[in-house]
């Protein structure tokens, strides 16, 4: 079963406008991480935020993390056509080390 | 340096057909992970490999699905009958082990099963 719940399933923008995606998941975890998959491909890795950390930025890449609420967002400035993709959420579980459970996806469209 | 490699890309058969999927893991990475695919879904874990030793197959369907990493570097996942419910993408993942760690995933298998 998949722990994570992304939001919103599909979103389509602008090049140039930031796009912003939501995780939400239901156990204590040790990390979060993002991944990107294209069409076709396997999933990248993208970035890591521990359960200790409130806000990571990488790049064009920006997550935070608020395990009160138990959610997370992926915010990526200034998009581009390239960044088209889907983006999974997946969380290490507390007491299941090693163990990725993933969200359902964010399906981004970046028209040029 | 080289990815994590998978092969055949695409497979198509028939039901109660057997197949089996490849991986070859990125050097030096003593975890291994296959995980299933399906469609507009995010992956999920059917077997994790910590050197030879299968460390988590929980999600993995014993009664059709066998998994082997003899020498403990690449990997062998075979479903033997397959069933239509069984087409998906079938992912393998390697790390270098430890917590916490970054997975690095092949390109997949697409298997569709007719």
């Amino acid at each position: 079963s998949q722990q994570g719940e992304e939001d919103p399933q599909a979103l389509s923008i602008q090049e140039g406008e930031n796009a912003t995606m939501n995780c939400s998941y239901k156990t204590s975890i040790n990390n979060l991480q993002w991944y990107r998959q294209n069409s076709g491909r396997g999933l990248v890795h993208l970035i890591l935020i521990r359960s200790n950390e409130r806000e990571k930025h990488s790049g064009r890449l920006r997550v935070t993390l608020d395990t009160s609420k138990k959610s997370s967002s992926l915010l990526i400035t200034a998009s581009r056509a390239a960044d088209t993709a889907s983006y999974f959420c997946a969380t290490d579980a507390r007491g299941n080390t090693g163990k990725l459970i993933f969200g359902q996806g964010t399906t981004l469209q970046v028209k040029p | 340096e080289a990815g994590v490699v998978q092969s055949p890309r695409y497979k198509i058969i028939e039901k109660k057909q057997p197949v089996a999927f490849w991986c070859n893991p990125i050097s030096g990475h003593n975890t291994l992970y296959w995980y299933r695919q399906n469609l507009g879904q995010g992956p999920e874990l059917l077997i994790r490999y910590e050197n030879e030793e299968a460390v988590d197959d929980s999600q993995l369907p014993k009664d059709r699905f066998s998994a082997e990493r003899l020498k403990g570097v690449d990997s062998t996942l075979k479903i033997q009958p397959a069933e239509l419910g069984d087409s998906a993408v079938y992912l393998c993942a390697s790390s270098s082990g430890g917590l916490q760690e970054t997975q690095y995933f092949g390109p997949g298998t697409r298997l569709l099963v007719l």
